[in-house]
């Protein structure tokens, strides 16, 4: 079955620092890859997506992801985090081309990341 | 342009009893979507309908789980009778055509409490 794996429940950072969230997803077949964040009192919204091309994408509020084939991630990153990007973070993923429930987004359990400012 | 709109937005209720939640997509939006986000976890989906249809309710709970879309439009997602597992956040979300890269945009949630 599919799944995806956030490993980090919590994150705490200070404002400034780099921030690195974990995704790994098991999926036999070509995929597409989302993060969704959900801000304090507010509904997820999309972040970034991937599924073809610069394994690098870029998202909104200067957030980024790495797609790594050969290691079944898709790690989230941000070089300097802001007291405003406390949130929740969630991994997703769906197979590209597939018909009824394996085109379902799966997501992950989430990342809560505090900035401290 | 609106958003996916839910209501209610909280709903406490004590176990047996039934409760309904209902979901207005975005306008133009043909894919509607219901989740389930238990404590802790992520989504999981209920059901997808693309229009009127649903077209993957593999993991409704349909003994006591209800869902239905009149109109390809409105949605309305039903328990009865509620139990207190199902104590969890009810997401609608919609997405203007059902392909695997699009967009789902998501409502604001039911935060249900069975007592």
């Amino acid at each position: 079955a599919q799944s995806v794996s956030q490993h980090n429940h919590h994150v705490i950072l200070s404002e400034a620092a780099s921030l690195e969230l974990g995704c790994n997803y098991s999926y036999g077949g070509t995929v597409n890859l989302f993060w969704y964040v959900q801000y304090p009192g507010q509904h997820l919204q999309l972040l970034l997506k991937y599924f073809s091309g610069d394994p690098l994408v870029k998202g909104i509020k200067g957030f980024e992801a790495e797609f790594i084939k050969s290691k079944f991630s898709f790690n989230l990153r941000k070089p300097s985090v802001q007291w405003s990007d406390t949130a929740e973070y969630f991994c997703a993923v769906n197979g590209e081309n597939y018909g009824g429930s394996q085109g379902n987004l799966i997501f992950g359990k989430g990342t809560k990341l505090s900035v401290k400012p | 342009e609106a958003g996916v709109v839910q209501s209610p937005r909280y709903k406490i209720i004590e176990k047996k009893q039934p409760v309904a939640f209902w979901c207005n997509p975005i306008s133009g939006h043909n894919t509607l979507y219901w989740y389930r986000q238990n404590l802790g976890q992520g989504p999981e989906l209920l059901i997808r309908y693309e229009n009127e249809e649903a077209v993957d309710d593999s993991q409704l709970p349909k003994d006591r789980f209800s869902a239905e879309r009149l109109k390809g439009v409105d949605s309305t997602l039903k328990i009865q009778p509620a139990e207190l597992g199902d104590s969890a956040v009810y997401l609608c979300a919609s997405s203007p055509l059902p392909w695997e890269r699009e967009t789902q945009y998501f409502g604001p949630g039911t935060r249900l409490l069975v007592l």
